[in-house]
């Protein structure tokens, strides 16, 4: 089964700071990396997304940096907010195919403390 | 908006009872999706389905089943619950065209005694 590791699985950051969720994946064949948000009681909702032809996408107070070489690539949450506090779920998916090859990471729980 | 709505949020079963998740979307989207969510494990597919009457396996679709006879609505099957089963279930939808986004529901958790 393709892989995609993700770290730390929980992460605690004080309000204003920089967040950092990293993961990685074997397969050099992924094409398409998207990053999920998931707050409690509530189903994931996609955040953010990346094609490993940019090596970074920024929308707002998040962004995603690409590494193709080393097969990384991270979620930073830049001036981190209580309402960021929710888990976090890598992906990645292979070319030709939709979500059904979708592979997950494990998920990150961040909390921001005040 | 989207929505995926999932019939129950919280279920409770006796091991060997069948157990049916109902998951309807509003938007007329060509793909259903079951998912499970266990911690430290992610979300792992179990069954998916791109059309009325067609389905496809996951990645664990061992001890499930799935029916979807209207496009709307995709339903889990466990036809004779085990503990093992006890977990976070999510429904999701998408459009069929290459990485449209998941639109999930909230979820049931199901426990099995």
């Amino acid at each position: 089964q393709q892989q995609v590791k993700q770290s730390p699985q929980s992460l605690i950051v004080q309000k204003g700071g920089i967040s950092i969720i990293n993961c990685a994946y074997e397969n050099t064949a992924f094409d398409y990396f998207p990053w999920y948000q998931q707050f409690p009681g509530k189903g994931p909702a996609l955040l953010i997304a990346i094609r490993p032809d940019v090596s970074e996408k920024k929308e707002g107070r998040f962004t995603i940096s690409f590494n193709k070489s080393a097969k990384q690539f991270s979620l930073h949450i830049m001036d981190s907010q209580p309402g960021d506090s929710a888990t976090y779920f890598c992906a990645a998916s292979l070319p030709g195919f939709g979500n059904e090859k979708l592979t997950f990471g494990t998920g990150t729980r961040l909390t921001i403390i005040p | 908006d989207v929505k995926v709505t999932q019939s129950s949020r919280y279920l409770v079963k006796r091991t060997g009872e069948k157990v049916f998740l109902e998951c309807v979307q509003d938007m007329d989207h060509e793909n259903m999706f079951w998912y499970r969510q266990d911690p430290g494990l992610g979300l792992r597919l179990i069954y998916f389905s791109y059309d009325v009457k067609m389905k496809e396996k996951g990645d664990i679709p061992e001890g499930y089943s799935v029916s979807r006879e209207k496009k709307e609505r995709f339903s889990l099957i466990l036809e004779s619950a085990s503990t093992n089963q006890t977990s976070m279930y999510l429904c999701a939808s998408s459009l069929l065209s290459g990485n449209s986004p998941l639109h999930f529901g909230n979820g049931t958790r199901l426990t099995v005694t």
